[in-house]
């Protein structure tokens, strides 16, 4: 079957690093997406990998590994309002998403 | 550019009853989506569409109707509304294959 595995919760103090990591297992590959969902609203997109290494968006990056099925999602200089879940997808050979159940990130001042 | 739009947001239906999400895309955008969240579990597909006029079964489509007449809209049905449907539903779009999706703000729907 396919399966994506993220932390369920994790927490962090404001101004701080944060990694959020992401690994599948999925029926082909044909990119990996993060997605930011703030409480009671729709996800957004952050970030597409389909190569393997570091995508750099300003305070964001996000890195992949396909031999590993790894992804991981890097937030620098915290702030209060990076308070949400983080939803990793991966699109499988049929270029359907299969998402992970998401990450809830809570930022400490 | 209102982008992806969904009504109703919230809706309360009694078990049995019948409705219809409606979501409206003004991209030009080939693929739209319908899908569920419930809390614990990621997003789940219910049913999409690659065209106009076109439509497929997703992960959990039982229970759930679709219908893609114009390209700009995307209908999902629930005939015999069960409480099993209490979920927050999500409409999304996108131009292809790869690109990434929009969503719209969601319809909370309540089964009692």
């Amino acid at each position: 079957g396919q399966n994506i595995d993220q932390p369920t919760e994790m927490t962090a103090t404001e101004g701080a690093i944060v990694q959020i990591n992401c690994t599948y297992q999925t029926s082909g590959f044909n990119g990996l997406f993060w997605y930011q969902q703030h409480a009671g609203e729709a996800p957004t997109f952050l970030s597409y990998n389909v190569l393997d290494g570091l995508e750099e968006k300003g305070r964001f990056s996000s890195f992949l590994s396909r031999s590993k099925g790894y992804s991981y999602l890097l937030l620098k200089e915290l702030q209060m309002k990076d308070s949400a879940s983080y939803l990793c997808a991966v699109m499988d050979s049929n270029y359907q998403l299969i998402w992970g159940a998401g990450t809830k990130l809570i930022i400490k001042p | 550019n209102a982008g992806v739009t969904q009504t109703p947001k919230f809706r309360v239906l009694k078990t049995g009853q019948s409705m219809t999400l409606l979501c409206a895309q003004d991209m030009n955008h080939e693929y739209m989506y319908w899908y569920r969240q419930d809390p614990g579990m990621g997003l789940r597909l219910i049913h999409y569409s690659v065209g106009e006029g076109t439509t497929a079964k997703g992960e959990v489509p039982d229970g759930y109707n679709v219908s893609r007449l114009k390209k700009q809209n995307f209908l999902l049905g629930l005939e015999s509304a069960a409480p099993s449907q209490t979920s927050v539903y999500f409409c999304a779009s996108r131009t292809g294959d790869t690109g990434e999706l929009f969503f719209g703000e969601g319809s909370r729907l309540t089964v009692l």
